[in-house]
């Protein structure tokens, strides 16, 4: 699976819009991008995932890159709970075989600030 | 409907004791693992079971044994805890298909002294 790079920390105003960074220059053409968080050493929650259009659910929207080697988690009015560590993570699909498995970097930092 | 559920949430383990952890699912999922988290870091796979009967070795297998005697549950086994096993453990399960979104559990917390 690709690596991806994220920066360690950012703020956001609440009620502002938080767009969180990742970059995956490695990524293959089969491979998705998903976005998790963990509040507070609490286990991680899945946010969204994408393959190359953009998603939108009622959590977040994901923006992928028209050659697929960055994409943006927005968090379209942050509030104070969403204060967490962002995960973004590269992943193939099933195919059988392997620990299909979610690899989890350092992530993102986020404080959402009153 | 309760998700993943681990068990327990606290222990703390004087250096060579042994230990289990139970993870239990009950959303009929195939793939389950353990991961480890440590201050300040992302999640480190130890174990993972592709399905009843079935184990397999992760990133950081040392010190750790797993078994997945029924579907929905997966138990790490620590046999002579370690003060460098003094970590957050989490569970997590995932249905495979098109939409493979992991359900985590809430973490056990074990400190070894």
């Amino acid at each position: 699976d690709a690596k991806t790079t994220q920066p360690p920390s950012m703020d956001c105003a609440e009620g502002r819009a938080a767009n969180l960074p990742c970059n995956h220059s490695t990524i293959s053409g089969n491979e998705y991008v998903y976005w998790y968080r963990q509040i507070h050493s609490q286990g991680p929650q899945y946010i969204i995932h994408g393959l190359k259009n953009n998603e939108t659910n009622e959590m977040a929207s994901l923006i992928i890159t028209e050659d697929r080697k960055s994409s943006t988690l927005i968090l379209p009015h942050a509030t104070l709970r969403d204060t967490a560590v962002y995960y973004c993570i590269v992943r193939a699909p099933y195919s059988g075989a392997g620990s299909y498995q979610l690899t989890f970097g350092k992530g993102t930092k986020l404080s959402v600030i009153p | 409907n309760a998700g993943v559920t681990q068990t327990p949430k606290f222990r703390v383990l004087k250096t060579g004791q042994s230990m289990t952890l139970l993870c239990a699912q009950d959303m009929n999922h195939e793939y389950m693992y353990w991961y480890r988290q440590d201050p300040g870091m992302g999640l480190r796979l130890i174990h993972y079971s592709v399905g009843e009967g079935t184990t397999a070795k992760g990133e950081v297998p040392d010190g750790y044994n797993v078994s997945r005697l029924k579907k929905q549950n997966f138990l790490l086994g620590l046999e002579s805890a370690a003060p460098s096993q003094t970590s957050v453990y989490f569970c997590a399960s995932i249905l495979l298909g098109t939409n493979t979104e992991a359900f985590f559990g809430q973490g056990t917390r074990l400190t070894v002294v």
